[in-house]
């Protein structure tokens, strides 16, 4: 079946502008989770869905980020005002259940700040 | 929260040699444990995976072995080959929390 999908797979912006990152997941996965890779540097969670519903959202880097998820499927990360150390790849990752679960990952976006 | 520590941050092996990969984590309460490969430019992708009710778990070339007490977990990599070169990632997780990755692991397998 598929697997998780992610769109665009690059993304470049300017500094200042915002930009929406999006995540599909493989259908009837309960579990939606964002993380950052940086150039080199381990996966760094950002935030995790349950259902629509985000119950930890405390690996948000600051109030420039967000994200949504609606009808229990798509996903989409928001980052205002980009800024150039926001440069990274932005993975997402569905799980059939939240949490002591396998989580499948996409592809990524490749974000690059000018 | 959870915390874990992956070591070595990078690995260089012989074709056909072993490699371990270790880490640690800090909740007693983890109790799901996997393992994910990621090739450059790709996601990370799941090789093995353990439960705390089970010390030790193989297959093929790659096993995961699991210490409660000590709360550590290792990656085995047998018989190496170039195709295993990646970036290994250890994560830890327990139910109603988010997973915890470890820092990486490069290995370099040489022909």
């Amino acid at each position: 079946g598929a697997g998780v999908s992610q769109s665009p797979s690059n993304k470049v912006t300017e500094k200042g502008k915002d930009v929406e990152l999006r995540c599909d997941p493989i259908s009837g996965h309960t579990a939606l989770y964002w993380y950052r890779q940086s150039l080199g540097q381990g996966l760094e969670f950002l935030i995790y869905f349950q259902g629509n519903s985000a119950p930890d959202k405390s690996g948000l880097p600051s109030d420039r980020f967000s994200a949504e998820r609606t009808g229990g499927s798509v996903s989409t990360l928001t980052i205002q005002r980009t800024q150039q150390e926001d440069s990274a790849v932005y993975l997402c990752a569905s799980s059939l259940v939240v949490a002591a679960d396998t989580q499948y990952f996409g592809p990524g976006t490749r974000l690059t700040v000018l | 929260g959870e915390n874990v520590e992956q070591h070595p941050s990078t690995l260089s092996v012989q074709e056909g040699d072993s490699a371990v990969i270790k880490c640690t984590y800090s909740d007693s309460a983890s109790n799901y444990f996997p393992w994910y490969k990621q090739e450059l430019g790709k996601g990370p992708q799941l090789i093995i995976d353990i439960r705390s009710n089970v010390g030790e778990k193989k297959d093929q070339r790659i096993a995961v072995t699991l210490n409660k007490t000590a709360k550590h977990f290792s990656l085995h990599i047998t018989e190496t080959q170039p195709e295993d070169s990646a970036v290994y990632f250890c994560a830890a997780s327990m139910i109603g929390d988010d997973m915890r990755f470890g820092a990486g692991t490069r290995l370099t397998v040489k022909p």
